[in-house]
């Protein structure tokens, strides 16, 4: 299994400029999330979704939008960047099951707006 | 919503030594903490876990403790090693009557932890 895999690892943004942080894992986890890591202040929730055609926001949603049309795939579109939004994001999936809330992280895309 | 509170930021110790780091939380409702241990350029890796019902969880050099009166929670790494030289990150959330956070995490701050030969 490749676990939990990110695209890209690097991106550089201007401001006003959109795109789309992809997520994907093959391990058939029902729970994904997206959290960013800023320094000092540990990591915050996005989105997050309990399964396909399921999202909810977390603690720092705006300026991003989720969709989840497949178990397998969890994007994170931005969609007007703003230097802010300069951060590290990470996926996480988790399976669905009693006591099981082990979440595996991506190995995180580094985003900056200028 | 839930607060983490995580301290000390940064800790440098000795190998062989000890390492403790502290975690206090304010929703009572929470019931599942985590530990991650974070290397560069990686993403958070769970280390040990331990949920409401449990006062003291181990594996082998790390222990999890956790005090719901006082609301903190506790990693202790004994004999440390260089290896163990990473980023550190307690977390809370609250679970539901199965036991599912849903993938919800609230993160503490950090803790970056030198170990040196």
């Amino acid at each position: 299994n490749a676990g939990v895999t990110q695209t890209p690892k690097f991106q550089v943004l201007k401001t006003g400029q959109s795109m789309t942080l992809q997520c994907a894992q093959d391990m058939n986890h029902e729970y994904m999330s997206w959290y960013r890591q800023d320094p000092g202040m540990g990591l915050r929730l996005i989105h997050y979704s309990v399964g396909a055609g399921i999202t909810d926001q977390g603690e720092v949603p705006n300026g991003y939008n989720v969709s989840r049309s497949t178990t397998e795939d969890f994007p994170l579109r931005l969609l007007s960047a703003a230097p802010s939004q300069t951060s590290v994001y990470f996926c996480a999936s988790s399976y669905q099951g009693v006591r099981t809330d082990t979440q595996y992280f991506g190995p995180g895309t580094r985003l900056t707006v200028l | 919503g839930e607060n983490v509170e995580q301290h000390p930021s940064t800790l440098s110790v000795q190998e062989g030594d000890s390492a403790v780091i502290k975690c206090t939380y304010s929703d009572s409702a929470s019931n599942y903490f985590p530990w991650y241990k974070q290397e560069l350029g990686k993403g958070p890796q769970l280390i040990i876990d331990i949920r409401s019902n449990v006062g003291e969880k181990k594996d082998q050099r790390i222990a999890v403790t956790l005090n719901k009166t006082a609301k903190h929670f506790s990693l202790h790494i004994t004999e440390t090693q260089p290896e163990d030289s990473a980023v550190y990150f307690c977390a809370a959330s609250s679970s539901n009557a199965g036991g599912t956070s849903y993938g919800k995490l609230t993160f503490g701050q950090g803790t970056i932890l030198t170990v040196h030969p």
